[in-house]
């Protein structure tokens, strides 16, 4: 079974700055898709950015970049230039590219943003 | 507006008396799920349906029936709820039958079993 990680439960950082956000999986698959879920204080489930394993080029959105290192199964997220609204409670995600479309979810990071 | 609405958003009731959470979509999706959120836990699938009329286990069903008469409604029933089914609960729903496809969330319902 699919199995995802989110060794930091809470993490701070300083607005502006650049955190990042760690997840890793296991899988014995070869094809699947990996996502990072926002959830601010309104319960909302926000997609942030989903990576393909098949490409190697790490997705980015903005200020939103993943470092995908399908070796060592793991995805982690970067934020730069952090802002107040970045706020919110951070889950990895995975996705086998077949079947049932079942999202399985790490336990989630609660980011803090410090003005 | 495309999106997925739940009803109700909060809820508060007693051991044993049956309820039903409505998901609803106006997107035309195929695929349709529920999911379970739990301090410690993240999500969980409790139901997922790929068409209508075709519904199946996730990985937390016990407790827990679905239906899916029509394309656009799952509602999630709980015939005799018990304390350790309180929790935030999401319905979700995609296109379906394709390599990816977003999956679209609804806001949320807050379930308390006294």
């Amino acid at each position: 079974a699919q199995t995802v990680t989110q060794s930091q439960p809470e993490m701070s950082v300083q607005e502006a700055e650049t955190v990042t956000l760690s997840c890793t999986y296991d899988t014995s698959e070869s094809d699947y898709y990996l996502f990072w879920y926002k959830q601010p204080p309104s319960r909302q489930m926000i997609l942030v950015i989903r990576q393909e394993a098949y490409k190697q080029q790490n997705a980015t959105e903005n200020r939103f970049s993943v470092n995908f290192q399908k070796a060592a199964k793991s995805f982690s997220l970067k934020i730069s230039d952090s802002q107040l609204g970045d706020a919110a409670m951070y889950f990895c995600a995975y996705r086998a590219n077949f079947g049932n479309e079942k999202l399985t979810f790490g336990t989630g990071t609660r980011l803090t943003i410090i003005p | 507006e495309a999106q997925v609405t739940q009803n109700p958003r909060y809820l508060i009731t007693v051991t044993g008396k049956k309820l039903t959470v409505t998901c609803s979509q106006n997107m035309n999706h195929e695929y349709m799920s529920w999911y379970r959120q739990d301090p410690g836990l993240g999500l969980r699938q409790i139901y997922y349906s790929m068409n209508v009329e075709v519904t199946d286990k996730g990985d937390v069903p016990e407790g827990y029936k679905v239906s899916r008469k029509e394309k656009r409604n799952f509602p999630l029933i709980l015939e005799s709820p018990s304390p350790n089914q309180t929790s935030l609960y999401f319905c979700a729903s995609s296109l379906g039958r394709m390599p990816y496809n977003e999956q679209f969330f609804g806001p949320g319902t807050r379930l308390t079993v006294l």
